[in-house]
C-alpha cells in the first residue's frame, strides 16, 4: 500500500500569501497518478488537480501542482479568503487507492 | 449537471446492517466506474470500494472486504453499498464518487450520508 504523508499539518498564512503543501509517497506513484482535493467544513471534497499538475475544470490558475515519482506539491500562488480549507492528496496508481492525512490552511 | 445523491445512512448497533444508495443523474452512469469513499468524524478520506461499469469487477479496501458489498443497477442509475457486521470504526460519512477507471481521481462527489455505529 502506498502511504502518502502530507506536510505541514497546518499552515498559518494571510490572504495574498503563497501556500506550498507537500505530499510524499512511500513508493513511486507511477504515471504521476496523483490528485489534490480541497475540502471545506460540511462539504464534500472538490477536485483541484489530477495527473500531478493538470487543473480540473473551473479551478483558478492560482492553484498549481508539481512533482513526480514520490514528491509532489500543491501551490496556491496568492491565497484568497475562500482558499482557507483542508487539502488532501490522493494516489490512484496502485490499489488500494489512498489519501494523505490532510493539511489545513488557516488564516493567520 | 452531474448529481450524486446518497441516502440510507443512520444509527445502527454494532453487528448490524445498513444499505446505502446513491442516485446518479446528469451523466452516463452505465459508462462510469463508481466508488464509495468514507470519512470518519474529524478524520481523513478513505477509499472503500469500487465497481466496474457492468458490475463484473468489484474491489474493496481490506478493512471492509467480506463485510461490505458494492453493487449497481444501471437501469435505475443507482449505486449501492450493503454493509453487514458493522463496527464502531465504520462510523463515517459515506460519499459516492464517479471515477473513470478502477484507479481514478474523483471529479464528482455526492454530499454524503452519515453512518453511526453505536449501542
Amino acid at each position: 500500500e502506498i502511504v502518502l504523508t502530507q506536510s505541514p499539518g497546518t499552515l498559518s498564512l494571510s490572504p495574498g500569501e503563497r501556500a506550498t503543501l507537500s505530499c510524499r509517497a512511500s513508493q513511486s506513484v507511477t504515471n504521476n497518478y496523483l490528485a489534490w482535493y480541497q475540502q471545506k467544513p460540511g462539504q464534500a471534497p472538490r477536485l483541484l488537480i489530477f495527473g500531478a499538475s493538470s487543473r480540473a475544470t473551473g479551478i483558478p490558475d492560482r492553484f498549481s501542482g508539481s512533482g513526480s515519482v514520490t514528491d509532489f506539491a500543491l501551490i496556491i500562488s496568492r491565497l484568497e479568503p475562500e482558499d482557507f480549507a483542508v487539502y488532501y492528496c490522493q494516489q490512484y496508481a496502485s490499489s488500494p487507492w489512498t489519501f494523505g492525512q490532510g493539511a489545513k490552511v488557516e488564516i493567520k | 449537471e452531474v448529481q450524486l445523491v446518497e441516502s440510507g445512512g443512520g444509527l445502527v448497533q454494532p453487528g448490524g446492517s445498513l444499505r446505502l444508495s446513491c442516485a446518479a443523474s446528469g451523466f452516463t452512469f452505465s459508462s462510469s466506474w463508481m466508488n464509495w469513499v468514507r470519512q470518519a468524524p474529524g478524520k481523513g478520506l478513505e477509499w472503500v470500494a469500487n465497481i466496474k461499469q457492468d458490475g463484473s469487477e468489484k474491489y474493496y479496501v481490506d478493512s471492509v472486504r467480506g463485510r461490505f458489498t458494492i453493487s449497481r443497477d444501471n437501469t435505475k442509475n443507482s449505486l449501492y453499498l450493503q454493509m453487514n457486521s458493522l463496527r464502531a470504526e465504520d462510523t463515517a460519512i459515506y460519499y459516492c464518487a464517479r471515477g473513470w477507471r478502477s484507479g481514478s481521481y474523483y471529479g464528482y462527489w455526492g454530499q454524503g450520508t452519515l453512518v453511526t455505529v453505536s449501542s
